[in-house]
């Protein structure tokens, strides 16, 4: 059974950059045909979509969010991360990470998902 | 890219049956659906994949038979029969879109089930 779990600071400072890493177990974040994503949800929203990497390091953004997103994956680690800058107020959110199915196109897997504040 | 619109808010009481709405924007007709239910303070769960000609593919892990889809035009629905007080979640739609460097997935606003 493959697990996901999000990591990071809880709390980050408007105009830094949130950082958050994915650590999947119970398989090779490198075998199968499956894209790693990163996906949030503001409190009492809907979800929104940030982006996802595949394992040869080729990825894609949301648009709204492309010039401050970087995701990036480490195979040796079996982690994939998320890297959110000069972030504001607007992006305080619970943080999902998850596999997404490059066969069938859903995401079958995902973390319990981590809170991220921005505040000073 | 599509739009996803969903009610912010449904209910049914115990036991009956609730028909939940995604409708895509119009000349997205032909577009799949995919339901994903999220349970209070849960990550969300795939529950089934839908187009026009009904259910694509499997059912998510655990869902069971009392939920099925169906497609038309530009809505697709989630039924829930015999609804039990454990379906009371939020639940979301969403649809992926383009291909290569012009991928994208949109969601929905969620609908929050209420159970009577």
């Amino acid at each position: 059974q493959v697990q996901l779990q999000e990591s990071g600071p809880g709390l980050v400072k408007p105009s830094q950059t949130l950082s958050l890493t994915c650590t999947v177990s119970g398989g090779s974040i490198s075998s199968g045909s499956y894209y790693w994503s990163w996906i949030r949800q503001p409190a009492g929203k809907g979800l929104e979509w940030i982006g996802r990497i595949y394992t040869s390091g080729s990825t894609n953004y949301n648009p709204s969010l492309k010039s401050r997103v970087t995701i990036s994956v480490d195979t040796s680690k079996n982690q994939f991360s998320l890297k959110l800058s000069s972030v504001t107020a607007a992006d305080t959110a619970v943080y999902y990470c998850a596999r997404f199915r490059g066969d069938n196109y859903y995401f079958d897997y995902w973390g319990q998902g981590t809170l991220v504040t921005v505040s000073s | 890219q599509p739009v996803l619109t969903q009610p912010p808010s449904a209910s049914a009481s115990l036991g009956a049956s609730v028909t939940l709405t995604c409708t895509l924007s119009s000349g997205y007709s032909n577009y799949k659906v995919d339901w994903y239910q999220q349970r209070p303070g849960k990550g969300p769960r795939f529950v089934m994949r839908v187009g026009t000609g009904g259910i694509v593919g499997s059912k998510g892990d655990g869902i069971p038979d009392r939920f099925s889809v169906l497609g038309s035009g530009l809505n697709r629905y989630l039924t829930i029969k015999n609804i039990q007080e454990e379906d009371e979640s939020d639940y979301h739609c969403g649809a992926d879109h383009g291909s290569g460097s012009n991928f994208v997935v949109v969601f929905g606003g969620g609908t929050k089930l209420t159970v009577l």
